[in-house]
């Protein structure tokens, strides 16, 4: 069955605001991590946050993590063209398996 | 340099068909996986393979079958295509499974079953 989930399943912003993307999950975890998808590509890693950290930064994007709430956050700010892409975010379980959600599909408008 | 290549990036086939597709890492990684995404973008796990032993096995039907030669090659061979097969199929990498680290994946391979 499917662990994370993210929300919202679509996002459309301006060039220049900021874009924010929740991911639920439902068991215990090691550490949770965000990808990026361009339009028929691979995933690529944007960052990874441990359990027993709660913010997390790299560059425009900052990711929060509350394992009482099993969620988590990722914010881009400033966005760009550039940031055009699903935005997904993937558990890391005990068993050593990172599980994917459906991913946030973010557009930047010009 | 690609460091997760995976070949046919295309694939499309008839039902009933075996058809295979293989991915190569250079990172020297231990782990590698394959992972099923289909047409609502939800990425499943199907496989992982450390050193060459099989770790982690999805429920996934007995017509997949990955095998591992050595730790840089993780090839997926499927028997007999169903419909339902036409998916996107991503192999990805980690240096060490232990540790659930980063993910280092390739550019997929587009499978159509008609």
């Amino acid at each position: 069955s499917q662990q994370g989930e993210e929300d919202p399943q679509a996002l459309s912003i301006q060039e220049g605001e900021n874009a924010t993307m929740n991911c639920s999950y439902k068991t215990s975890i090691n550490n949770l991590q965000w990808y990026r998808q361009n339009s028929g590509r691979g995933l690529v890693h944007l960052i990874l946050i441990r359990s027993n950290e709660r913010e997390k930064h790299s560059g425009r994007l900052r990711v929060t993590l509350d394992t009482s709430k099993k969620s988590s956050s990722l914010l881009i700010t400033a966005s760009r063209a550039a940031d055009t892409a699903s935005y997904f975010c993937a558990t890391a379980e005990p068993n050593y398996k990172l599980s994917f959600g459906a991913g946030t599909t973010v557009t930047v408008r010009a | 340099d690609t460091a997760v290549s995976q070949t046919p990036k295309y694939l499309v086939t008839q039902m009933g068909n075996d058809k295979s597709i293989k991915c190569e890492q250079n990172l020297g990684h231990d782990t590698m996986y394959w992972y099923k995404q289909d047409s609502k973008k939800f990425l499943k796990i199907m496989f992982s393979y450390n050193n060459k032993e099989l770790i982690i096995n999805e429920t996934v039907p007995n017509r997949f079958s990955p095998k591992s030669p050595d730790k840089a090659h993780l090839n997926l061979h499927i028997n007999s295509l169903e419909l339902g097969d036409s998916a996107v199929y991503f192999c990805a990498s980690s240096q060490v499974y232990v540790d659930t680290g980063e993910l280092f994946f390739g550019e997929g391979s587009r499978l159509t079953v008609l």
